[in-house]
């Protein structure tokens, strides 16, 4: 599976738009974007994902490069629920390593009041 | 619809005895995911089972480790005379087929402490 690159901590406010980049300039044709997050102490949760295409679901939006060699996920309106580590994962579809995702080292998003 | 449930939460074990972490998938799910959280680190694969078959164990120490799906009853992740080192967080997921896009689901997690 691709590498992707984070930063290591972002901030921000109540009720402002987070918007967490994620580099992957290795990722190949077959290999889709996953987005979890693990708040502390419990289990990571499944965010969004996608192939070439922007998505959107009632968490997050999912913004891919038309290259897709980078993308970034937005939480349109951050509540202190989401401080969380967001770990952007690219992964490919089916085959037998299809449940072995690489958790890097994730974002550890702050959201303040 | 429940999610992947894990359990015990909390397992305290002394060295030498045995550690057993059972996970139920998500209902209409057949493939079951081990992970591996070690303090301060990240999330490591560990093994991918479907009923019955075990479908990729690269991520499992090579001794005391071993993990089963029984065609009825939880995933078992089992390990044996376990040491210090064993203390960690441990993660079952799963997802309804290997074919597609399909998402992983974590539980909650097992933490395993030995003492």
């Amino acid at each position: 599976d691709a590498k992707t690159t984070q930063p290591t901590s972002m901030d921000c406010a109540e009720g402002r738009a987070a918007n967490l980049p994620c580099n992957h300039s290795t990722i190949s044709g077959n290999e889709y974007v996953y987005w979890y997050r693990q708040i502390h102490s419990q289990g990571p949760q499944y965010i969004i994902h996608g192939l070439k295409n922007n998505e959107t679901n009632e968490m997050a939006s999912l913004i891919i490069t038309e290259d897709r060699k980078s993308s970034t996920l937005i939480l349109p309106h951050a509540t202190l629920r989401d401080t969380a580590v967001y770990y952007c994962i690219v992964r490919v579809a089916g085959g037998t390593s299809y449940g072995k995702l690489t958790f890097g080292q994730g974002t550890i998003l702050t959201v303040h009041p | 619809n429940a999610g992947v449930m894990q359990n015990p939460r909390h397992l305290v074990r002394r060295r030498g005895q045995e550690a057993r972490l059972r996970c139920s998938p998500m209902k209409g799910h057949s493939h079951v995911y081990w992970y591996r959280q070690l303090p301060e680190e990240g999330l490591k694969f560990m093994v991918y089972l479907q009923k019955e078959n075990i479908i990729d164990e690269s991520g499992m120490p090579k001794e005391r480790f071993s993990a089963e799906f029984p065609k009825e009853g939880p995933s078992i992740l089992r390990i044996q005379q376990v040491v210090r080192g064993d203390s960690a967080a441990y993660f079952c997921a799963s997802s309804p087929d290997r074919v597609t896009n399909s998402p992983l689901h974590f539980g909650n997690g097992t933490r395993l402490t030995v003492t």
